[in-house]
């Protein structure tokens, strides 16, 4: 079956602080993708990045970057420098081969940041 | 490109009536569209998947005879809530996902539509 675990249900941090946020599949497919969406008071869910499961490289977007690790089944996000418009939950899903789009989604972690 | 939009964004129905919600997908022909439905400080949570010409896959525990699918076009989804009751009011979410070949597996989601029930 697959699985995705966010086990951090809020986070507070302080503005300019760096923070990762968790988390944690399973799944028995060997061809799967892994994403990150951000979801503001608004609701829209704000796509962030994309993985498959063949690719470990380690990505940097600004002040996003994403650590993917196939031995530990992880795919953490940190934020560095964080600021107060990156308050918002944060969602990370998983989906199994192409073709088959449903997507695992966590329960998601709430980050505050504060001024 | 990839954007899909929902309509209406936000209503406020009485009990009893019936509210219609829309989702298209704007610049890509979706075979498959999904229906989500989240909680104040929840998940979302997958209420069905509609493909398009055929009938709605409900997840388990949804009524299907509460919240009508159809998937008349490429483009287009609508979710139908029956008779509505306070306990349906939410924040529903659809997405589409890309027509075949993509070499990912992506849903694009709606900006969501808040139903408020009185």
């Amino acid at each position: 079956a697959q699985k995705v675990t966010q086990a951090q249900t809020e986070i507070s941090v302080v503005e300019k602080e760096d923070v990762t946020l968790d988390c944690v599949y399973e799944t028995r497919d060997t061809t799967y993708y892994l994403f990150w969406y951000k979801q503001p008071p608004s609701g829209e869910l704000v796509f962030l990045i994309r993985r498959n499961s063949f690719d470990e490289q380690n990505e940097i977007s600004g002040r996003y970057s994403w650590n993917f690790q196939k031995s530990t089944s992880s795919f953490n996000f940190t934020i560095t420098a964080s600021q107060v418009v990156d308050s918002a939950v944060y969602f990370c899903a998983l989906s199994g081969p192409s073709g088959t789009y449903k997507y695992i989604f966590g329960t998601g972690t709430r980050l505050k940041v504060l001024a | 490109g990839a954007v899909v939009s929902q309509h209406p964004s936000w209503v406020i129905c009485k009990s009893g009536t019936s509210v219609k919600i829309e989702c298209r997908s704007l610049d890509f022909q979706a075979t498959t569209m999904f229906w989500y439905r989240q909680f104040p400080k929840q998940s979302l949570m997958l209420m069905a998947t509609s493909n398009e010409g055929s009938k709605a896959t409900y997840e388990q525990g949804v009524e299907k005879d509460k919240f009508l699918i159809n998937h008349a076009s490429l483009t287009l989804s609508t979710l139908t809530v029956t008779s509505a009751h306070p306990e349906d009011s939410s924040f529903y979410i659809c997405s589409a996902g890309s027509l075949g070949g993509s070499s990912y597996n992506e849903q694009f989601f709606g900006p969501g539509t808040r139903l408020t029930v009185l």
